[in-house]
């Protein structure tokens, strides 16, 4: 069946450092890839996707690159904010409607 | 305002007593899901729906029971809960399985 890898938390970084989240995929076909975020309290919001090989997906300064040669959906952000911690969710979705999450990734920004 | 809502919010129920948790949404999506929150183990899939009329099984279906006679309506019903479905649930819908999907704002559900 369809899985999702991705790295352990706690991450902690400063602010306006560079943050890497890895996460690497097992599904047959062609999956739709995503990035969400859960801020503390609240339920999970697109962060950005991606639908075929190849594509980056961008939003909010985070990007992400569809890369089927090595099964993998890495999150990267060049500069982080306080504002970044949360809870990052990689996921996939095949065509036949089920969904995969990975456990999540927290990530702490401090000042 | 588009929105998935969820009820309700926070429930505590005792074992085998039945119980329905309602979700709808107001953006005319074909596609709706539960999922669980578990600590370590991310959200995983209860059931989800590809259209009215049409549900099938997610990853942990076991001790669930959910129905879609209406687009914008997907309850989720614990027929007898156990302790071991104490745990964050959420709704989402999307335009399809391949579009982004809207969460709710969750239930804490605890089972004693």
């Amino acid at each position: 069946g369809n899985s999702v890898t991705q790295m352990e938390g706690p991450v902690t970084l400063s602010e306006e450092a560079f943050l890497t989240i890895n996460c690497t995929y097992t599904a047959t076909g062609y999956p739709s890839l995503f990035w969400y975020v859960q801020y503390p309290g609240e339920g999970l919001q697109l962060l950005l996707k991606a639908t075929k090989a190849d594509d980056k997906g961008s939003n909010k300064g985070f990007e992400a690159t569809y890369r089927k040669e090595t099964t993998s959906f890495h999150l990267e952000k060049g500069s982080v904010q306080v504002s970044d911690s949360a809870v990052y969710f990689c996921a996939l979705s095949d065509s036949w409607g089920k969904l995969q999450f990975g456990a999540g990734t927290q990530v702490v920004v401090t000042p | 305002e588009a929105q998935v809502t969820q009820n309700p919010r926070y429930l505590i129920t005792v074992t085998g007593k039945k119980l329905t948790v309602t979700c709808s949404q107001n953006m005319n999506h074909e596609y709706m899901s539960w999922y669980r929150q578990d600590p370590g183990l991310g959200l995983r899939q209860i059931y989800y729906s590809m259209n009215v009329e049409v549900t099938d099984k997610g990853d942990v279906p076991e001790g669930y029971k959910v129905s879609r006679k209406e687009k914008r309506n997907f309850p989720l019903i614990l027929e007898s809960p156990s302790p071991n479905q104490t745990s964050l649930y959420f709704c989402a819908s999307s335009l399809t399985e391949t579009y982004e999907q809207y969460f709710g704002p969750g239930t804490r559900l605890t089972v004693t």
